[in-house]
C-alpha cells in the first residue's frame, strides 16, 4: 500500500521560504510522476510542479521563478521550496502520485493527508 | 480562476441522479483523459474515475464519467448522504504542460 506523508512548519512569515517534505512508503520515487498540488482554504486545487523518470522536474509556469522540487532517494522523499512567500500561499499542501501513461494521461493516487501552511508575521 | 470551469454546486435527494459538468478547451481536454476527485470533508482528495470513465477498485459503479469534445461530465445515480463532498475534475493542459484542475462543485444532499 503505498502512503505519503507532508511534514514541515504550519507557519511562514512574509518574504521567506517555504519548505515542505514528503516521505514515501510502499512504491520508490524514482518510478512514477510525483507532484505537489495545493488548495488555499475555500477554494480549489492548483498544481505547483512535479517530477518524474527520477529526476526530471517541471513546474507551474505561474510558480516557477519560486519553486524547486528535489529529490531525496536514500530516504525516499521529496522536498517542496517555494520562495518569497505572501498571505496568498496559504494553503494546505498536498503531495501527491501520478500513475499512468503517458505522463498526460496521469491521475493522483494516492494523496498524502495534506499540511496546512499559513503565511503571517 | 480555474482552467476547467465546472459550477460551484449542486443538490439532490436520496436516490436521485445527478451530474457535474466539466468544460475546457482544445489545449486541455480535448486532446488528454479526464479525470475526477472527491474530496470528503476535511480529507484529502481521492480519485473517483480515471483515464475518463475508469473506476478504481472500490468506487461503486453508482459514479460513471464521460468525455465529448472539449468537455466532460460525472455522473452520480442512486444518491446517498455520504456522497455529500467536493468533486474536481482535472486533466492535462498541454500550453502549460502540466495538470489542471477545475474550480470544484460542491455536493449537497438535501
Amino acid at each position: 500500500q503505498v502512503q505519503l506523508r507532508e511534514s514541515g512548519p504550519g507557519l511562514v512569515k512574509p518574504s521567506e521560504t517555504l519548505s515542505l517534505t514528503c516521505t514515501v512508503s510502499g512504491a520508490s520515487i524514482t518510478s512514477y510522476y510525483w507532484s505537489w498540488i495545493r488548495q488555499p482554504p475555500g477554494k480549489g486545487l492548483e498544481w505547483i510542479g512535479s517530477f518524474y523518470n527520477g529526476g526530471t522536474t517541471i513546474y507551474s509556469p505561474s510558480l516557477k521563478t519560486r519553486v524547486t522540487i528535489s529529490l531525496d532517494t536514500s530516504k525516499n522523499q521529496f522536498s517542496l521550496r517555494l520562495s518569497s512567500v505572501t498571505a496568498a500561499d496559504t494553503a494546505v499542501y498536498y503531495c501527491a502520485r501520478g500513475v499512468g501513461d503517458p505522463i498526460p494521461w496521469v491521475w493522483f493516487d494516492p494523496w498524502g493527508q495534506g499540511n496546512l501552511v499559513t503565511v503571517s508575521a | 480562476q480555474s482552467v476547467l470551469t465546472q459550477p460551484p454546486s449542486t443538490s439532490g435527494t436520496p436516490g436521485q441522479r445527478v451530474t457535474i459538468s466539466c468544460s475546457g478547451s482544445r489545449s486541455n481536454i480535448r486532446g488528454n483523459t479526464v479525470n475526477w476527485y472527491q474530496q470528503l470533508p476535511g480529507m484529502a482528495p481521492k480519485v473517483l474515475i480515471y483515464s475518463n470513465n475508469h473506476r478504481p477498485s472500490g468506487v461503486p459503479d453508482r459514479f460513471s464519467g464521460s468525455k465529448s469534445g472539449t468537455s466532460a461530465s460525472l455522473a452520480i445515480s442512486g444518491l446517498r448522504s455520504e456522497d455529500e463532498a467536493d468533486y474536481f475534475c482535472a486533466t492535462w493542459d498541454d500550453s502549460l504542460n502540466g495538470p489542471v484542475f477545475g474550480g470544484g462543485t460542491k455536493l449537497t444532499v438535501l
